[in-house]
């Protein structure tokens, strides 16, 4: 498969721990992007990566979430630690260039209890 | 507020009838997509960076960049259609896209 692949597909955390999640954009883009998803706010920017230099952190996300890009073919979304308003559906994206069309991998869903 | 007003937020059809989503930008955009997303699933591109009108089958897309609006049209809807439409924008700089807040179709038979 030549998408984007997020893993795991679905987390549980307890409040306070940190939790991981991983991506890997199709091989060859470029850009880089995670958002967050919930039905209230819809699809927020918490980080977008050009050439695995950071472009944006999404501000009100910097204190607990962190993402990095140690190549071009991994990306790491850090949230420590968890609360439980931070359930909800994390997606990566990736995409060629400025203008180009995104791949959205399939999500990790987030449950914090 | 929002750059990326979308309506309506939910709509119930019969199959068969037809759809009519809006996009609105508050902001000066660059280019915008039209993405679906099935219920759990991920977001796929329908419409990439339309400008006029573009049709794909059913859907057909219009979009006027300088009067910051687009529609999407579904005609002779389907029970497969249901699903949440989303828009976003891409502003004067960078890559990241601006997203609406979706409209959830659901469609009866």
């Amino acid at each position: 498969d030549a998408g984007v692949t997020q893993t795991p597909r679905h987390e549980v955390a307890e409040k306070g721990q940190t939790i991981i999640l991983k991506c890997e954009p199709v091989s060859g883009h470029n850009d880089l992007f995670w958002y967050r998803q919930t039905k209230i706010q819809g699809l927020e920017l918490l980080s977008y990566f050009r050439s695995k230099s950071l472009m944006e952190d999404g501000g009100a996300f910097k204190d607990r979430f962190k993402a990095e890009m140690l190549n071009s073919s991994f990306s790491t979304l850090k949230i420590q630690p968890t609360e439980p308003k931070d359930s909800a559906v994390y997606l990566c994206a990736s995409s060629f260039g400025p203008n180009s069309d995104y791949t959205f991998g399939s999500g990790t869903r987030l449950l914090v209890i | 507020g929002q750059q990326v007003q979308q309506s309506p937020t939910s709509l119930v059809l019969q199959e068969g009838e037809n759809a009519e989503l809006q996009c609105n930008f508050s902001t000066s955009l660059n280019s915008m997509q039209w993405f679906y997303q099935r219920p759990g699933g991920s977001l796929i591109s329908v419409f990439y960076n339309p400008s006029g009108t573009k049709q794909s089958g059913r859907l057909t897309s219009t979009t006027v960049i300088k009067e910051r609006r687009s529609s999407l049209h579904i005609s002779s809807s389907q029970i497969t259609d249901s699903g949440t439409y989303l828009c976003a924008m891409r502003g004067s700089s960078g890559n990241k896209l601006i997203f609406g807040i979706g409209t959830l179709l659901s469609v009866k038979p």
